[in-house]
This record gives structure tokens, sequence and C-alpha cells, in this order.
């Protein structure tokens, strides 16, 4: 079947680093994708990662090492602007569908 | 541009109505996405198309009809609804771009429509 694994909740104060994981089964797999998702809101897009490496936008960094079918999304400086659902998402086969996992919530205090 | 609409953003059926949910984008892309979301689940795929006329079922198509007859349109059916229906629906649509090495497809979603079953 098709799984990915992130935790549910993670807590973080403002300023702070945080990183949050994710692994997948797939019997397919096109890259990983980073979405966030703001209370009573739309997920919108923040990173991909086709190839293994660290990729970087802003305060933002996303890694994917597919040997270890394992990414992780990196955010630093954490604004209480951050608090918000993250979800990854993998493409799993030569489409344009995604599988998304089931979010991880993250609340940042002051 | 308006980038991805949805319409209606609420609306509350009985067992066994039926209703359609109407998406548009105007960012002339070919693919596009029906999701549920339930709480603690994530978001499911139900529906999706790759271009204008085609369609493909995703992880939870029961219960769900969609139709592409126009690009920029996506409809999804529901012709009996139930209680279990009850849920966000998101609609999604995507372009190809090359992204970080590979080629990535990066949904665009618009607000969602609330659908209560009773």
């Amino acid at each position: 079947g098709q799984s990915l694994e992130q935790p549910s909740e993670v807590t973080a104060v403002e300023g702070a680093i945080v990183q949050i994981n994710c692994t997948y089964q797939t019997s397919g797999f096109y890259g990983l994708s980073w979405y966030q998702q703001h209370d009573g809101g739309a997920p919108t897009f923040l990173s991909y990662n086709g190839l293994d490496g660290l990729e970087e936008t802003g305060r933002f960094s996303s890694f994917l090492s597919r040997s270890d079918s394992y990414g992780y999304l990196l955010l630093q400086e954490l604004q209480m602007k951050d608090s918000a659902s993250y979800f990854c998402a993998v493409r799993r086969q030569a489409g344009t569908a995604l599988i998304f996992g089931k979010g991880t919530t993250l609340s940042v205090s002051s | 541009n308006a980038g991805v609409t949805q319409t209606p953003k609420f609306r509350v059926l009985k067992t066994g109505q039926s209703m359609t949910l109407l998406c548009a984008q105007d960012m002339n892309h070919e693919y596009m996405y029906w999701y549920r979301q339930d709480p603690g689940m994530g978001l499911r795929l139900i529906h999706y198309s790759v271009g204008e006329g085609t369609t493909a079922k995703g992880e939870v198509p029961d219960g769900y009809n969609v139709s592409r007859l126009k690009k920029q349109n996506f409809l999804l059916g529901l012709e009996s609804a139930a209680p279990s229906q009850t849920s966000v629906y998101f609609c999604a649509s995507s372009y190809s771009r090359r992204l970080a090495g590979a080629t990535a497809y990066e949904q665009y979603f618009g607000p969602g429509t609330r659908l209560t079953v009773t």
C-alpha cells in the first residue's frame, strides 16, 4: 500500500528551529512536496524535492533522501504566523496526482 | 487572476440528495484535482483530470463522479449524498515545470467547500 508518516504535532517557541520528518512507502516515487495550511484556509505549496539533497527557500528548507525514503522540512527563525499544519506529499507515479500525509500541526508560542 | 475558485462555499444536504460542486481556474492549467479533507485524515484524492475530456479515479472515488468538459472547469458530483460524505472539499490545479532539477507539479488550491450531509 501507500503510506506517508509524519508526526501529528510539534510545538516550538518563536525564533527556534523545527524539523518535521516524513517517511514514505509508495509503489513509485517521483518527488516529495511540502504544503502549508493555516486553520480554515487552503493548502499552499512550500517546496519540492525531486532529487536527493537540500532545497532552500528563505526561512524554509526541505531535504530528501530517496535511498532512505525520507525527507524533512526545516523551519528556521520561527514566527507566530508559522503556526499551521504542514503536509508532505509524494507523486508516486509518472503522472501528476499526489498522495498526502496526514499532516503535522505546528504550534509556535511566544 | 482569480486563481482557483470553488462554488458553493458552504452547503447542507439531506441524505439521498444530489449536488454538483464547481471548480474553475483561470491559469490555463492542464491538470485538475478534487480532494476531501477530514479531521486527522489529511487530504485524500477523489478524482483528477490530466486534460480536457479526461478523468481518472483517485484514492476515494466511490460515491462521486466528475466531468471536465472545458479546460478551465472541473465538476464534482454527488449522486446520492451520505453522512460519510460530510467533509471539506478542495479543488486544485497544476502545471508542469522544472523545479529542483526535476519536473514538479505544484498544485494551486481553491478555498474549499464545506459540505454537511444530515
